[in-house]
């Protein structure tokens, strides 16, 4: 699977928009970007995915490299409950093995977020 | 809320005992994943179950067996348990299996092995 990179911790201000990077310079031309995060004390949580085009859903944004070597999640407007481990997760949709796409976590971003 | 269901939610055991953790998926999903989130190892898969046939094996050590059953509910079983077997125990879904189907994880099962 390709590998993502993301840095270990950001933090941001309340209501102020976060832009959280990944790097995925070995990601191939049929590999999903996906976003997932997990809050304190939960299981984890998807946020967004796309594969060449930028994404918005009611939770985010989801801004992709021309080349898509790298992409960014996007927050609009922080609040304290967005506190979390945020994870970028490539999934090959054209998997040789039995077609399971099960999600592969690396350390993730940890975001904290400041009254 | 998710969707998804795991019980129990906390599991207290000594080593060498058996657990089962037990997960309901959405309804309609037909898909369920196994993941196990320790503090040294991370989030790793562990299985994937696919409308009763097993899909997928990660991580999964031989002590540890899963199943799902006709109602798509799907059970973890753990055995042989060690100390380094602590950790939190999730379940996801999804509709299919697919790259693009997101997940639905469940709360968790904490599992303590003293």
């Amino acid at each position: 699977d390709a590998k993502t990179t993301q840095p270990n911790s950001m933090e941001s201000n309340e209501e102020e928009p976060v832009h959280l990077p990944c790097n995925h310079s070995t990601i191939s031309g049929t590999d999903y970007i996906h976003w997932y995060r997990q809050l304190p004390s939960q299981g984890p949580e998807y946020v967004i995915h796309g594969l060449t085009s930028n994404v918005n859903n009611r939770m985010a944004s989801l801004a992709i490299a021309e080349d898509r070597k790298s992409s960014t999640l996007i927050l609009h407007r922080a609040t304290l409950r967005d506190a979390a481990v945020y994870y970028c997760i490539l999934r090959d949709a054209a998997d040789s093995g039995a077609g399971s796409y099960q999600l592969t976590f690396g350390k993730g971003t940890k975001l904290s977020v400041i009254p | 809320d998710s969707g998804v269901t795991q019980t129990p939610k906390h599991l207290i055991t000594a080593t060498g005992q058996r657990v089962t953790l037990r997960c309901s998926p959405r309804s309609g999903d037909l898909s369920v994943y196994w993941y196990q989130q320790s503090l040294d190892q991370g989030l790793q898969f562990l299985i994937q179950y696919y409308n009763g046939e097993e899909r997928a094996k990660g991580n999964i050590l031989e002590r540890f067996s899963a199943q799902q059953f006709p109602d798509l509910h799907s059970e973890l079983n753990l055995s042989s348990l060690e100390l380094g077997d602590s950790a939190l125990y999730f379940c996801a879904s999804s509709v299919v299996s697919s790259a693009y189907n997101e997940q639905f994880f469940g709360p968790g099962t904490r599992l303590t092995v003293l």
